[in-house]
This record gives C-alpha cells, structure tokens and sequence, in this order.
C-alpha cells in the first residue's frame, strides 16, 4: 500500500527557505510509470501545484514559482524534498506531496498527467514576520 | 494560466437527491479534466480524469462528462459520505484547479 509523508519545520520566517521532505514507502520514486511533487493549499489561492518530477530526470515547475522553487530526489532513501527560497505570507499553506501517473500524450510517451492518485496527510507551513 | 469556475458554489441537498456540479475553463482544455472531493482535515481525492473516466475504487454513482470548456461531475444517488467539497482541476497545460463545490445537506 502505497504513503506518503510530509515532514519539515512547521514554521518559516519571511525572507528565508521553506525546505519539506516527502518519504515514500510501498512503492519505488524510481518507477519509470509515475511522477511525484507537490501542491499547496491556502485559504487565499486555494490548491495550488507547485511542481513535479519523474526519476529519469524530467522536472517541471510552476511557471510564475520559478526560480525559487527547487525539487531534488534521494533514491537511496526513497523520499523527494521541495525547497521555496524567500519565502512570504503568501507561501503560508498546507503542502502536499502527490503521485501521479505517467500517460502517453502526443509525442511525448511519458507525459505527466497531473491526476494525482495518491496524496499525503499534508503539512501546514506557517511564514511568520 | 488556464482559470476553471465552478458553480454553484454551493449546493443544498437531501441523501437520495441527485447532485449536479459544474466547471468551466476560461480556454479550451480538450478533455483533460480532473475532479477531486475532499472531506475537512483531509487530502483531495481523485474522483475522475480525463473528463469521464473514474479512478481507482471510485463507486458508479459519480460521473463525469464535458469537453473543451464546460463539463459536469454528476452524483446520481447521494450517499451521506458524499457530502464534503469537489474540486475540478485541468490538466492540459501547467494544471489549475477551481474554487470549489461545496455540497451540503440540506
């Protein structure tokens, strides 16, 4: 049976880096058939992706979070991380890390889906002043 | 970004009635569609992708329909587990979700 869990430092103080950690276990990060990432939720903006990975190497990031937003992956201890540099109240949210699966789109034959069949419990991060 | 609208925002009805949710994208996003319900204090669940095709464990009652910008998630027969929040959520281009159905008992 596939889980998922966040961890990370519930609280982030504006101006710095909100770094979480995803530990994956029934199942392999490695599989060539899915994608993993992670999306937020906030009263304001509501449900929100953040961005996503498969293992071979494709990584794909909300346009407009760019450049702050960077996802690296352990395989070794089956778990992905997120990091959101400069950090504002408008990052405060529940995060959650997500499986969705690999679809065959066009040319691309190993397309990311975006239905996320498999969520975590998610992680509220609070950015204090 | 693709913006989706769903109406109503919310919804009042009894267990039995049939419940019908509504999305719409403000450019076409063919088929790719997703609907997701969630329950307080809880993750989404995926419900149906692809505009019609149900996930995984997902009961015949729920069914989705649409295409390029105005689809529909149907509920035939409401169960008392069905009342909770539905989100539907396009997945053509970097993915969006809506605001949000609010399914309430009435």
């Amino acid at each position: 049976q596939l889980q998922l869990q966040e961890s990370g430092p519930g609280l982030v103080k504006s101006s710095e880096t909100l770094s979480l950690t995803c530990t994956v276990s029934g199942g392999s990060i490695s599989s060539d058939s899915y994608y993993w990432g992670w999306i937020r939720q906030s009263p304001g903006k509501g449900l929100e992706w953040i961005g996503t990975f498969r293992f071979s190497g494709t990584t794909y990031y909300k346009p407009s979070l760019n450049g702050r937003v960077t996802i690296s992956v352990d395989t070794s201890q089956n778990l992905f991380s997120l990091r959101v540099t400069s950090v504002t109240a408008a990052d405060t949210a529940v995060y959650y890390c997500a499986r969705h699966p690999a679809v065959a789109r066009g040319t691309n034959y190993r397309a990311p889906s975006f239905a996320v069949d498999h969520w975590g419990r998610g992680t509220l991060v609070t950015v204090s002043p | 970004e693709i913006a989706l609208t769903q109406s109503p925002a919310t919804l009042s009805l009894s267990p039995g009635e049939r419940a019908t949710l509504s999305c719409r994208a403000s450019q076409s996003v063919g088929s790719y569609l997703a609907w997701y319900q969630q329950k307080p204090g809880q993750a989404p669940r995926l419900l149906i992708f692809d505009t019609s095709n149900r996930a995984t464990g997902i009961p015949a009652r729920f069914s989705g329909s649409g295409s390029g910008t105005d689809f529909t998630l149907s509920i035939t027969s409401l169960e008392p587990e069905d009342f909770a929040l539905y989100y539907c959520q396009q997945h053509s281009h970097w993915p969006t979700f809506g605001p949000g159905t609010k399914v309430e008992i009435k």
